[in-house]
């Protein structure tokens, strides 16, 4: 069963315009999200987070909006860059631990 | 400095036989973590250790055991290994208190033929 889901596996952007990433969840006890950036032969690096008390948190291009009511969050990066490309996973956690609750992942491809 | 490595970074080995990762952090992080990314990059959490101690056990078979020889190592040994161990391995970190962000390893990549 999984907790988080990443329908897009794939997505491709001109560069300079956004990136929007999406990510959707079905466990109501998360508390707590995560992106992550994930370039081929290494590990994921933390992007960004939100508390499950906020819906929006910003970091510079990268912002996270987050609809508790639908059980969504996305990822904002705007002006995507060629540099961006990468894989993103989707994280959550909670229920209990500090385990990490990962989607499949969205390959974003910024183009020329 | 390598905040979080592992070694190897590749293994090949045959069917039936044992092998260990090894993972170590300098961050002075209290927890550490094993994670796998299957063939359908399928990230999961297998085992978590907070001060040496076993703290998350996930579903993992018992051919796969974990050691944590002091705070900054955190080893991942696997008995009999199956076609179906073939995976990338991650090792992560990060703090008890603040269970928000975890920092990866870059990971090994475990074939087994």
């Amino acid at each position: 069963d999984q907790q988080v889901k990443q329908n897009s596996p794939s997505l491709s952007v001109q560069e300079g315009r956004i990136s929007i990433l999406n990510c959707d969840y079905t466990n109501s006890m998360f508390d707590y999200f995560l992106w992550y950036k994930k370039y081929p032969a290494e590990g994921p690096t933390f992007l960004i987070s939100i508390s499950s008390i906020k819906d929006k948190n910003e970091d510079g291009r990268f912002t996270v909006f987050l609809n508790k009511s639908a059980k969504h969050l996305s990822l904002h990066i705007v002006p995507s860059q060629p540099g961006d490309s990468a894989v993103y996973f989707c994280a959550a956690k909670g229920g209990g631990g500090n385990k990490l609750t990962f989607g499949t992942g969205t390959q974003l491809k910024v183009e020329l | 400095d390598t905040a979080v490595s592992q070694t190897p970074k590749y293994l090949v080995t045959q069917m039936g036989n044992d092998k260990s990762i090894k993972c170590e952090q300098n961050l002075g992080h209290d927890t550490m973590y094993w994670y796998k990314q299957d063939s359908k990059k399928f990230l999961k959490i297998m085992f978590s250790y907070n001060n040496k101690e076993l703290i998350i056990n996930e579903t993992v078979p018992n051919r796969f055991s974990p050691k944590s020889p002091d705070k900054a190592h955190l080893n991942l040994h696997i008995n009999s290994l199956e076609l179906g161990d073939s995976a990338v391995y991650f090792c992560a970190t990060g703090l008890a208190s603040r269970s928000d962000t975890q920092y990866f390893g870059p990971g090994t990549r475990l074939t087994v033929l």
